[in-house]
This record gives structure tokens, sequence and C-alpha cells, in this order.
């Protein structure tokens, strides 16, 4: 079984600054995807950005980009220019590849971020 | 093309009654995922289904709680005899038929709140 970890409850950044938010895994499978979704208030579920484990470049949507350490089952999303509308509940996710079907998703609890002005 | 749709998005029970919660995927989706989110925790995964067919619902507790994905209509999340901890956010997820190396991204509704009284 998947087990995804996201040991900051909560943190807070200061408006325009950048900011890190963690996550570990452990899965003994080799073909995967990590997901960070951001829930606001609204507590709409939206994708953030993906990466795929077979690459090694690390994926970047815009002013948000992840850390992916393969090795080291660590998956940190790095927040650029930090906006208010950032604020939001953060979930790392795990998900299984499968070719001919789908899988299931599984999150960490979550990590708080507040953008103050 | 509309997104994920659910309904209702509030619903109000009182103990021992029954839920029925609605999830329409987006158009020309056949997979669906049902997650609940329990107060300041992250999602969980319950069930899989495919049109006609549960895939996988080793998340979904074995009593109580029943999911179906008919050829016509929406899944349903269905739960007998309710109780105070049965209070959640239920989302909803689609994604479209596997397409081999393709990822399948599931695409998520805005849940539907459901409190026991």
């Amino acid at each position: 079984a998947q087990t995804v970890t996201q040991s900051q409850p909560e943190m807070s950044v200061q408006e325009a600054e950048t900011v890190t938010l963690s996550c570990t895994y452990d899965t003994s499978e080799s073909n995967y995807y990590l997901f960070w979704y951001k829930q606001p208030p609204s507590r709409q579920m939206i994708l953030v950005i993906r990466q795929e484990a077979y690459k090694q470049q690390n994926a970047t949507e815009n002013r948000f980009s992840v850390n992916f350490q393969k090795a080291a089952k660590s998956f940190s999303l790095k927040i650029s220019d930090s906006q208010l509308g950032d604020t939001a509940m953060y979930f790392c996710a795990f998900m299984k590849r499968r070719k001919t079907s789908g899988s299931r998703l599984t999150f960490g609890e979550g990590t708080q971020l507040t953008v103050n002005p | 093309n509309a997104g994920v749709m659910q309904n209702p998005r509030h619903l109000v029970r009182r103990r021992g009654q029954e839920a029925r919660l609605r999830c329409s995927p987006m158009k020309g989706h056949s997979h669906v995922y049902w997650y609940r989110q329990l107060p300041e925790e992250g999602l969980k995964f319950m069930v899989y289904l495919q049109k006609e067919n549960i895939i996988d619902e080793s998340g979904m507790p074995k009593e109580r709680f029943s999911a179906e994905f008919p050829k016509e209509g929406p899944s349903i999340l269905r739960i007998q005899q309710v109780v105070r901890g049965d209070s959640a956010a239920y989302f909803c997820a689609s994604s479209p038929p596997s397409t081999g190396a393709i990822l399948n991204e599931q695409f998520f509704g805005p849940g539907t709140r459901l409190t026991v009284l």
C-alpha cells in the first residue's frame, strides 16, 4: 500500500515571497504519478501540477514547480511570487500508473498555506 | 464541455435516514471515483467504478455504503442509516477511458457536504 506524508500542517508566507511545501511518499511501485492539488475555501479540488515518475526533469507550471527526488521519495512544491489567491489547503497525491484501467489517488493530510499581505 | 457535476451540494439528514449522492461525470468519461473528506483531513478513496461495474471498493465501509454507476444516468453513492460519523464532504472524480500510456487525469466535482444531525 502507498502512503503519502505531509509533515507541515500549516505554513504562512508573505505576498511576493517564495514558499516550499514538503511531501514524502512510500511505495514499492516503479511506475506512478505524483500530484499537487489545491483546495481553496470553496473546497473545489484544483490540480496544480503533476509529475511522471519516469521523467527526471522536474515539472513546472508558471509560478509552481516541484523538486522530485525519486530515490528519496520526496516531492516538494515551490510557489514563487506568492499571491493572496494562493491561500488554500494543498494536498500531495500519488497514483499508480496503469495501462488498461484507472487508478485511485492516495492523498496526504494536507498543508494549509496562508499568504499574508 | 461541462465539468463533473455533483448534487446536492449540501445534504442534511437525521440519524437513521438514507443519503443519496449523485455524480454526473464529464462527457466521454466512463470512470468514476468517490472520495470522502472528513473534517480537517485529506481525501480518502472509497470506490472506483466503470459503467455497470465496480472495479475497486476496497476503501468503502462494508456496511451501509453502496455505489453504482448504471449504463444510463449518474453514479450514485448511497449511505443507509446514516450516523453522525458519516458527516463529511464527498467528492466524485471522473476520468476518460484508459488509453495506454496517457495519464488518465481525474477531474473533480465540487463535492457534496453531508451533515448528519
